[in-house]
């Protein structure tokens, strides 16, 4: 039963575009979300996050959308640099899970071509 | 340290061994969280403490799987008769409070058991 789905594996993106990965979720009671970023070998680094009560937080040149309505949300990279090319995760919070535990998607692989 | 610590980075073991995964989180974080990280997969929550307290354990996938905090800084997750199955990156993190703040992960231990 997955509950977080990032539906696209692999996204390639030319370098000063518009970036936009998307996230599915299935439960109601989330009420909390993140948005990580790993490199191979690394952890997932935090990147951005939000609460269920707005639709829309940014930070520089990340933003992250929620449409509660449809259980989606989606982070917006804008203009994209070769940097950004990483795996980004997902990931939701909510009370029915356990305030601490996050549960996250399968994650999409982003490129940025230069 | 600066961040979260994990030891060993990679780690081989024989079908049925006994294996230790040591993790060091950021100094003074209350909560530590153990996750497991199959291959093309999200991370998938294994147990989470406060302090010293294991608070959740749900995750873990059976019995042979056990974790522990005793001084409520360094936390060992211990996997015993380790089976095929159980190869996959085991990411430890930690943060100051709630789940809002993005907790900070480790590099993670590579497990592939032959």
């Amino acid at each position: 039963d997955q509950q977080v789905k990032q539906n696209s594996p692999s996204l390639s993106v030319q370098e000063g575009r518009i970036s936009i990965l998307n996230c599915d979720y299935t439960n109601s009671m989330f009420d909390y979300f993140l948005w990580y970023k790993k490199y191979p070998a690394e952890g997932p680094t935090f990147l951005i996050s939000i609460s269920s009560i707005k639709d829309k937080n940014e930070d520089g040149r990340f933003t992250v959308f929620l449409n509660k309505s449809a259980k989606h949300l989606s982070l917006h990279i804008v203009p994209s640099q070769p940097g950004d090319s990483a795996v980004y995760f997902c990931a939701a919070s909510g009370m029915v899970q356990g305030a601490q535990k996050l549960v996250f998607g399968q994650g999409t692989r982003l490129t940025i071509n230069p | 340290g600066a961040g979260v610590s994990q030891s060993p980075r990679y780690k081989v073991a024989k079908r049925g061994q006994d294996v230790a995964l040591r993790c060091d989180p950021i100094s003074g974080h209350v909560s530590l969280f153990w996750y497991q990280q199959a291959l093309g997969q999200g991370p998938e929550f294994l147990t989470y403490f406060q302090n010293e307290a294991q608070l959740d354990k749900s995750g873990l996938p059976s019995d042979r799987f056990f974790a522990e905090r005793p001084e409520g800084s360094v936390s060992t997750l211990k996997i015993q008769r380790t089976q095929q199955e159980d190869s996959a990156v085991y990411l430890c993190a930690s943060s100051p409070g709630s789940v809002n703040y993005g907790y900070t992960f480790g590099s993670g231990t590579r497990l592939t058991v032959v």
